[in-house]
């Protein structure tokens, strides 16, 4: 089975200062790892992703991630939040091991960031 | 490229209607995926299509609902009859073969079940 776990409905923090959203997931093989970002009324956006290489991986916006296969985890940070930044951000996973394409999504984090 | 497409934006009907939701995905892109978001159970997938064909409707919540791929350029999600729980918003998303992975969401459904 896969699944993502985002420990955090919620994540509040002043412009300027650093946000991190964090992602914990569980996988029976080797996973594909994502962040994708939904705007109020719009579809999901992807903003990054983790397949094999270096694990700090760098996205749309200034977004980068960091992909810990000891800690099971995949947090999305970026080093100076904007106000524009305020949107839900969804973590999701695949197992590669799986013969399909499906991924299983997080519950999502909604983030504010305060002017 | 417009992207994905979805039709309605809205859809307001009364219990026990059918009720079609429509997608056209990116041109070229080999896999389409029905998705329904909800607050209480978050983002589910429903059932995706390879070249056309149905892979996995495992995600499908009961017979009242069905998916239809006639062609590359086009995608149905049928409910009939429809019931108050099926209040939802329906995304359809594609993406190409190959490892690239990234998924292209429309804009969504935003369907009421009165």
């Amino acid at each position: 089975a896969q699944s993502v776990a985002q420990p955090e409905d919620q994540v509040n923090v002043a412009e300027g200062n650093p946000l991190t959203v964090k992602c914990t997931y569980s996988v029976s093989g080797n996973p594909y790892l994502f962040w994708y970002v939904q705007y109020p009324n719009r579809g999901l956006q992807f903003l990054l992703k983790y397949i094999t290489g270096d694990n700090l991986v760098k996205g749309s916006y200034g977004f980068e991630a960091e992909f810990n296969k000891s800690q099971t985890s995949f947090h999305l940070k970026k080093p100076s939040a904007l106000v524009s930044d305020s949107a839900l951000y969804f973590c999701a996973v695949r197992d590669i091991f799986r013969g399909d394409y499906k991924l299983s999504f997080g519950a999502g984090t909604t983030v504010t960031v305060r002017a | 490229d417009a992207g994905v497409i979805q039709s309605p934006r809205h859809e307001v009907t009364e219990m026990g209607q059918e009720v079609t939701l429509r997608c056209k995905p990116i041109s070229g892109h080999d896999y389409l995926f029905w998705y329904r978001q909800t607050m209480m159970r978050g983002l589910e997938l429903l059932i995706y299509f390879n070249n056309n064909v149905p892979i996995d409707d495992s995600g499908m919540p009961e017979d009242r609902f069905s998916a239809k791929m006639p062609n590359a350029s086009f995608s149905t999600l049928k409910i009939q009859p429809s019931e108050p729980r099926d209040s939802a918003v329906y995304f359809c998303a594609s993406r190409p073969q190959g490892a690239n992975e990234k998924l292209f969401f429309g804009s969504g459904t935003q369907l009421s079940v009165l």
